[in-house]
């Protein structure tokens, strides 16, 4: 099993570009969520999804949009992308509330 | 609302030495809590969790965490630190039924001297 793959690993955008972040899990979760993390602020919910075909905002949506169109992926994409989404974005999946699978991370740079 | 405090952003201990990582929490139905760890350039790997049960709670690595109601506590120790334990470490809760959403903690920066 690979268990959370992350794709890509790193990304340098200019800002206004657009890019989506692929997301896979191979452990047949429901649960899927996209986290970001910076400095000093832990990991804070961008998006989640509860199951094929749903999704749902977290905590920071702004400036993200999210798709779940196969059980096992989650897209996270920036249309226009800004400097303060500078960052190392994580995806993570469950099976239920028993505790998250996390990703090696992105980590995204915006110029 | 909702919460997570690790009130200390940066520890460091002695290679050997004994360890003790804070975490309190603000929730207001029981919560699930966890101890996730982050070595530099990887993902947040998870330590152990506590549903429900016995308070005292086992994980990987030779590390441990008590639950305490009354405290609204849930730190995380271990006897004898390695240097390969130096890392990030995050206290997180959720709770049964909520999608398995989980409210995080900043972080504790653990540096272990030789």
């Amino acid at each position: 099993n690979a268990g959370v793959t992350q794709t890509p690993k790193f990304r340098v955008l200019k800002t206004g570009q657009s890019m989506t972040l692929l997301c896979a899990q191979d452990m047949n979760h429901e649960y899927m969520y996209w986290y970001r993390q910076d400095p000093g602020m832990g990991l804070r919910l961008i998006h989640y999804s509860v199951g094929e075909g749903t999704t749902a905002k977290g905590e920071v949506p702004d400036g993200y949009n999210v798709s779940r169109l196969k059980k096992q992926n989650f897209l996270l994409g920036l249309e226009s992308a800004a400097p303060s989404q500078t960052s190392v974005y994580f995806c993570a999946s469950s099976l239920d509330s028993m505790g998250q699978f996390f990703g090696p991370g992105t980590r995204l740079t915006v110029l | 609302a909702q919460s997570v405090t690790q009130p200390d952003i940066h520890i460091t201990v002695s290679e050997g030495a004994s360890l003790e990582l804070r975490c309190n929490y603000s929730y207001g139905a029981t919560p699930y809590l966890f101890w996730y760890v982050q070595s530099p350039g990887q993902g947040l790997q998870l330590l152990l969790k506590y549903f429900s049960g016995d308070t005292l709670v086992q994980g990987i690595k030779g590390f441990e965490a008590e639950f305490k109601r009354s405290q609204s506590s849930f730190n995380l120790r271990k006897p004898s630190v390695h240097w390969s334990d130096a890392a990030e470490y995050f206290c997180a809760v959720g709770r049964s039924g909520n999608t398995g959403k989980l409210i995080f903690g900043q972080g504790t920066t653990l540096q272990v001297k030789p």
